[in-house]
């Protein structure tokens, strides 16, 4: 699986937009990029994924580079319940037998008033 | 409401204690995992189980014995642990085992072991 690197922590103003970005400069053609965050003490929570288009929900948008080495999580409207810590997680979910995700120490996010 | 609970949410168990931990999944997928989390340290990948068998075992000490009695259910049974064995246990559930799908968590279990 690629290896990914994301800042260890940010700040965010409440109400304003979040963007965490996320290394993956190895990325193969067959790796998706998915976004899961954990607010503290509680199971992680899947938030968003893609392979090359970028991608929205109702949570957040990803943007993924054209060559895909690097990618970019946004929370439009940062509230203070965005406060968690940030999983980005590069794998090919067809390979080695089963989806397995492998969580990295992420992006802590902190969001104030 | 994840679609996934989990039973205890705490526990404390004395190292000759056996107990168990629930998980059930209300989603109907196929494929169920159980991931460790200590203080300060990722989460690791405990299990994987695909339509009630067992696909992945991650290299975890015997005292650790999983169950999947059907799709929707899955249990930890704990026996002889170590302290060093305290953590937040977490369920998670997918549609299928392989595939671009996401995994859907459970709140956990805090387990601590005295």
């Amino acid at each position: 699986d690629a290896k990914t690197t994301q800042p260890t922590s940010m700040d965010c103003a409440e109400g304003r937009a979040a963007n965490l970005p996320c290394n993956h400069s190895t990325i193969s053609g067959n790796e998706y990029v998915y976004w899961y965050r954990q607010i503290h003490s509680q199971g992680p929570q899947y938030i968003i994924h893609g392979l090359k288009n970028n991608e929205t929900n109702e949570m957040a948008s990803l943007i993924i580079t054209e060559d895909r080495k690097s990618s970019t999580l946004i929370l439009p409207h940062a509230t203070l319940r965005d406060t968690a810590v940030y999983y980005c997680i590069v794998r090919d979910p067809f390979s080695g037998g089963y989806n397995k995700l492998i969580f990295g120490a992420g992006t802590r996010l902190a969001v104030h008033p | 409401e994840t679609g996934v609970t989990q039973t205890p949410r705490h526990l404390v168990m004395g190292m000759t204690n056996k107990k168990s931990l629930k998980c059930e999944q209300h989603l109907g997928h196929n494929a169920m995992y159980w991931y460790k989390q200590s203080a300060k340290k990722p989460l690791e990948l405990m299990f994987v189980y695909n339509f009630k068998e067992q696909t992945e075992n991650n290299s975890v000490p015997s005292r650790f014995s999983p169950e999947c009695p059907n799709s929707s259910h899955l249990f930890l049974h704990l026996h002889t642990l170590q302290p060093e064995d305290s953590a937040l246990y977490l369920c998670a559930s997918s549609r299928e085992r392989q595939g671009p799908y996401e995994q859907y968590f459970g709140p956990g279990t805090r387990l601590t072991v005295t």
